[in-house]
């Protein structure tokens, strides 16, 4: 099973609007990181966060992590239609196998 | 500098023909990744290769799918005896160290079996 899970599966905004994305884990982390990926090709590295932390900043985007629930949220800001795309979660599982899992994503359109 | 690169961009094959998929990581990035992504799914590991230790070989769905890496650069991923369900696009990964780095990603190989 995933070891990431989004939520929502889908988001529809409008412009301007800010766009809030979950992602929920099962087991304990090094790190979570979160991609994006536009119509399905190669994944951009947007940001990580490592377990120690509670929550990053990189432009218009936030990531807050918490451990306790086993959960982040990705934050943008002032969304733009350029920012339509799959936007996914990555996990490592802390003492684990070293591989990063990835969950199925949320589809996020921002409407002009 | 140059990224992950992956050829061929696209591949429409026959069932049953054998396919291979190349993949160049960056340079001095020990670390390689294989995904597949069906439609509108998030992406499925396949293999991961650090350095001169054996590979992490988890993930390959049956024994026609195998990947090497050759003089720690270049991987190449071979399905053999292709099947409709083997369609996907599928993704390379690099990144500088080991699975917790990064990871950044070539365009994929999309991947179309008839």
């Amino acid at each position: 099973s995933q070891q990431g899970e989004e939520d929502p599966q889908a988001l529809s905004i409008q412009e301007g609007e800010n766009a809030t994305m979950n992602c929920s884990y099962k087991t304990s982390i090094n790190n979570l990181q979160w991609y994006r990926q536009n119509s399905g090709r190669g994944l951009v590295h947007l940001i990580l966060i490592r377990s120690n932390e509670r929550e990053k900043h990189s432009g218009r985007l936030r990531v807050t992590l918490d451990t306790s629930k086993k959960s982040s949220s990705l934050l943008i800001t002032a969304s733009r239609a350029a920012d339509t795309a799959s936007y996914f979660c990555a996990t490592d599982e802390w003492g684990g196998s070293e591989k990063l899992v990835f969950g199925k994503g949320t589809k996020l359109t921002v409407n002009p | 500098g140059a990224g992950v690169s992956q050829s061929p961009s696209n591949k429409v094959t026959e069932k049953g023909k054998d396919v291979e998929l190349r993949c160049d990581p960056i340079s001095g990035h020990t670390a390689l990744y294989w995904y597949r992504q069906s439609l509108g799914q998030g992406l499925e590991f396949l293999i991961y290769f650090q350095g001169n230790s054996a590979p992490d070989k988890s993930g390959l769905p049956s024994d026609r799918f195998s990947a090497e890496r050759t003089g720690g650069s270049v991987s190449t991923l071979t399905i053999q005896r292709t099947q409709q369900e083997d369609s996907a696009v599928y993704l390379c990964a690099s990144s500088l160290y080991r699975n917790q780095e990064t990871q950044y990603f070539g365009p994929g190989t999309r991947l179309l079996v008839l």
